[in-house]
């Protein structure tokens, strides 16, 4: 079974542009959540998505948004990067169950670098 | 908001030797679960061991076990018999049902096992 694929693996870009990142889960799993992990915050919840859905949200500015497609496949859009932006971008996926704490997999990330 | 605090940023053990990561957290909640992930130097983070919040029983998984204490909000992991496989960043979360998949990282710990 293929795990979960995230591509790019690295991206580098300047300040305001815009960048889009993919999320390809296990198959059979309805959920996608995307994490921004930095040195000095950590891993941070930016999102998740299940059945096409926004179901749950971090506290992230509006530049960061994303969207799931009907065969469960995740993107991440970050507009007018900044340098902060800066990070190492992980996907995650579950089967979705929001009663019971899922097993979450994580892909291998994206690193963004924000020139 | 819950939160989880690693206090320990690095940690070192000699091959063979036992060591333990510590972990609290912050909560209000009584039925949540908490988790600890290991990102080593490939990125790719893996579960290592996950404990549901309502069982007393401490979790287990071959080497790897939790000293679980709910009133304290403790999540310590221990990892015996430590092979060069086990460095790695190892990171504590917390999970809240039916909130979906946010999950809440701690900061990692840096665990490097010297042969």
């Amino acid at each position: 079974k293929a795990g979960v694929t995230q591509t790019p693996r690295y991206l580098i870009k300047t300040r305001g542009q815009q960048v889009t990142l993919s999320c390809s889960p296990i198959s059979g799993h309805r959920s996608v959540s995307w994490y921004q992990q930095t040195p000095g915050q950590g891993l941070q919840f930016l999102f998740e998505y299940f059945s096409e859905t926004q179901r749950n949200k971090g506290n992230f500015p509006g530049r960061f948004s994303g969207r799931q497609f009907s065969n469960s496949r995740s993107e991440m859009n970050v507009s007018t990067l900044e340098l902060g932006d800066s990070a190492l971008y992980l996907c995650a996926s579950s089967l979705g169950s929001a009663r019971d704490a899922d097993i979450q997999y994580f892909g291998a990330g994206t690193r963004l670098s924000v020139l | 908001a819950q939160t989880v605090t690693q206090s320990q940023p690095e940690m070192s053990v000699q091959e063979a030797e036992t060591v333990t990561l510590s972990c609290t957290y912050d909560t209000s909640e009584s039925n949540y679960y908490l988790f600890w992930y290991k990102q080593p130097p490939s990125r790719q983070m893996i579960l290592v061991i996950r404990q549901e919040a309502y069982k007393q029983q401490n979790a287990t998984e071959n080497r790897f076990s939790v000293n679980f204490q709910k009133a304290a909000k403790s999540f310590s992991l221990k990892i015996s018999d430590s092979q060069l496989g086990d460095t790695a960043m190892y990171f504590c979360a917390f999970m809240k049902p039916p909130t979906g998949n946010q999950f809440y990282f701690g900061t990692g710990t840096s665990l490097t096992v010297i042969p």
